[in-house]
């Protein structure tokens, strides 16, 4: 079946918008991650959703930062007031189910952010 | 909390030959697993092997190996009879134990290191 899926792939902004990003996880798949990837670093995870439900948001680095995901499905990470140094490649992710070995995350292609 | 050290940024090989890509990690965890992961210019990350630290075996998958050292925290992949598709970053990754679904399937991942294989 279709894996998961990232729309915009690219998404180029001014300093001072709004963005949001939107992530299609693969169908049955109930855990869904957003990752943050800076040019040259590894992953910094943002939030995780089990259902419609985030148990942890410890990763969203400020208050501009949100995500929501409805019917247990799609979600969005929506960044208010973008500054330059959110501009990274967004990875979203999802699984069967979260916090087991035998459930790997798949990845979508991600979305790239530049925020000029 | 968990942190992943990739130590080296680069490395580059001929085609055919073997490479051995290294990481170590820091938990006071006695029970985890362990990752490899491949982003290739796709962006596309993409499991390579995993690892239980329970299972003293060492994990394979085709030309993939790891050797993990539990005692010493390291857990390095081996790419042997490397091919021009495994031109990519690699990520190692971290994931601790967790019952039931009390928290995230929270990967800390290294740095990573981009794998360049010459023809």
């Amino acid at each position: 079946g279709a894996g998961v899926s990232q729309s915009p792939s690219n998404k180029v902004t001014e300093k001072g918008k709004d963005v949001e990003l939107r992530c299609d996880p693969i169908s049955g798949h109930t855990a869904l991650y957003w990752y943050r990837q800076s040019l040259g670093q590894g992953l910094e995870f943002l939030i995780y959703f089990q259902g419609n439900s985030a148990p942890d948001k410890s990763g969203l680095p400020s208050d501009r930062f949100s995500a929501e995901r409805t019917g247990g499905s799609v979600s969005t990470l929506t960044i208010q007031r973008t500054q330059q140094e959110d501009s990274a490649v967004y990875l979203c992710a999802s699984s069967r189910r979260a916090g087991a070995y035998n459930s790997p995350l798949h990845f979508g292609n991600g979305t790239r952010l530049t925020v000029t | 909390a968990q942190t992943v050290t990739q130590s080296q940024p680069e490395m580059s090989v001929q085609e055919a030959e073997t490479v051995t890509l290294s990481c170590t990690y820091d938990t006071s965890e006695n029970n985890y697993y362990l990752f490899w992961y491949k982003q290739p210019p796709s962006r596309q990350m993409i499991l390579v092997i995993r690892q239980e630290a329970y299972k003293q075996q060492n994990a394979t998958e085709n030309r993939f190996s790891v050797n993990f050292q539990k005692a010493a925290k390291s857990f390095s992949l081996k790419i042997s009879d490397s091919q021009l598709g495994d031109t990519a970053m690699y990520f190692c990754a971290f994931m601790k134990h967790l019952w039931g679904i009390q928290g995230a399937q929270k990967l800390v991942f290294g740095q990573g290191t981009r794998l360049t294989i010459n023809p």
